[in-house]
């Protein structure tokens, strides 16, 4: 079946660096585009970066943009996200998720980022 | 940025009554409109697509409408565990957004 596990949260000062991590397993990596979607705590969802199935495509958030880098590595069935410059609104849980057509037909179970010095 | 307003904020229904949730898109997103069920520390669940065709292993007590501007998630007859948040979804385009989520309450 279809996992997404998500690693790499915790706790960071204002202005520092985290990367976060994603496994994915039971389907071929390969042949997916892939996204990671945050939520603030007792927040709503809100979409951050894509990534095309060959990594060729990206996009982001303007929250975001100029301050994370999505990527991912085929080989290695393995989604990723550098958070450079955090900020305390950035603190949110971060979803890995698995696009098809456009919406999210699988999501992991998200990994807590929490920026607060 | 296409905005997506969810009403109500919170619904208060009684176990097995119907639940009528809607979501206005402030442009067009043709039927590319999606539906999401969350519970309390677990992470989103897709429901609907395609504004009307529902997910794999989703009951046919829920099912959505709607195209263009305007969108509806109904649930027929209410079950225990149907109590929790639920979010549309555009993907018209690449930039994506959610709605802000419609609580759905025990009466």
């Amino acid at each position: 079946q279809v996992q997404l596990v998500e690693s790499g949260g915790g706790l960071v000062k204002p202005g520092g660096s985290l990367r976060l991590s994603c496994a994915a397993s039971g389907f071929t990596f390969s042949d997916y585009y892939m996204s990671w979607i945050r939520q603030a705590p007792g927040k709503g969802l809100e979409w951050v970066s894509y990534i095309s199935s060959s990594g060729s495509t990206i996009y982001y958030a303007d929250s975001v943009k100029g301050r994370f880098t999505i990527s991912r590595d085929n080989a290695k069935n393995s989604l990723y996200l550098q958070m450079n410059s955090l900020r305390a609104e950035d603190t949110a849980v971060y979803y890995c998720a698995r696009g098809l057509g456009g919406y999210i037909n699988y999501w992991g179970q998200g990994t807590l980022v929490t920026v607060s010095s | 940025e296409i905005v997506m307003t969810q009403s109500p904020a919170t619904l208060s229904v009684s176990p097995g009554e119907r639940a009528t949730l809607s979501c206005r898109a402030s442009q067009s997103v043709s039927s590319n409109l999606a539906w999401y069920q969350q519970k309390p520390g677990q992470a989103p669940r897709l429901l609907i697509y395609g504004a009307s065709t529902r997910a794999t292993g989703i009951p046919a007590r829920f099912s959505g409408s709607g195209s263009g501007t305007e969108f509806t998630l109904t649930i027929s007859s209410l079950q225990s565990e149907d109590f929790a948040v639920y979010y549309c979804q555009q993907y018209n385009n690449w930039r994506q957004t959610f709605g802000q989520g419609t609580k759905v309450e025990i009466k």
